[in-house]
């Protein structure tokens, strides 16, 4: 099972938008709407951003929101903050209760 | 609030077998799968398989033949071992809840776990 396809850095200004996004095939993210985004601060454990493609649990701000087209899922900050800077990481159920990681995006707040 | 916490040797010799505990402190282990994620050094995550009580541990493909995981109720733990390790299995570790459907909204903090004579 390969691992998901994203960009390893994405970089926007404070107040600015950015987009990750998080290429798989009709296998797994193009087949299941369980796409999930993570973001991982330095030496930390992942914390849950979206899933089920845009669904936020409680306590995540409303600035982070994804959206999903064919085998592409996306990831969007809206209004950057310092502490957007981290490493984020989509994740997709691949079938035969299997789940598959991508490689991770670097997001520097410039 | 649920607490995870992963706990075993950090230092494993190549060719043997790494074991893993995740304690969950609260009396819930019944009702979510959990899964075993691990993270080399400097890279991505890779999922390596989940477990329920009463539906037993999916894995991924590329792990099957070397790793069981293994869930306790009473002890409200879970339990990973891979065996015939090498440089390659060195990693964080990390337990996590599968609490919502496909995605893993709790994590422990995860433990380093070397492969290395």
């Amino acid at each position: 099972q390969s691992a998901l396809t994203q960009p390893p850095s994405a970089s926007g200004s404070p107040g600015q938008s950015v987009t990750i996004s998080c290429t798989g095939t009709s296998s797994d993210v193009g087949g299941y709407n369980y796409v999930s985004w993570y973001q991982q601060h330095p030496d930390k454990a992942p914390k849950l951003l979206l899933y089920e493609v845009s669904k936020r649990p409680s306590g995540v701000p409303d600035r982070f929101s994804g959206s999903k087209s064919g085998n592409t899922a996306s990831l969007t900050v809206s209004g950057l903050q310092a502490e957007d800077e981290a490493d984020y990481y989509c994740s997709s159920y691949a079938g035969s209760n299997n789940k598959v990681f991508g490689g991770g995006t670097k997001l520097t707040v410039l | 609030q649920v607490r995870l916490q992963e706990s075993g040797p950090g230092l494993v010799k190549p060719s043997e077998t790494l074991s893993l505990t995740c304690s969950v402190s609260v009396d819930s282990i019944r009702d979510y799968f959990w899964s075993w994620i691990r993270q080399p050094p400097g890279k991505g995550l890779e999922w390596i398989g989940n477990i329920y009580y009463s539906a037993g541990a999916f894995y991924t493909p590329s792990l099957k033949s070397r790793v069981t995981m293994s869930i306790d109720t009473s002890k409200n733990q879970l339990s990973l071992r891979l065996i015939s390790v090498t440089a390659a299995d060195t990693a964080v570790y990390f337990c996590a809840r599968d609490g919502v459907p496909n995605a893993f909204d709790i994590w422990g903090q995860g433990t380093m776990v070397t492969v290395s004579s």
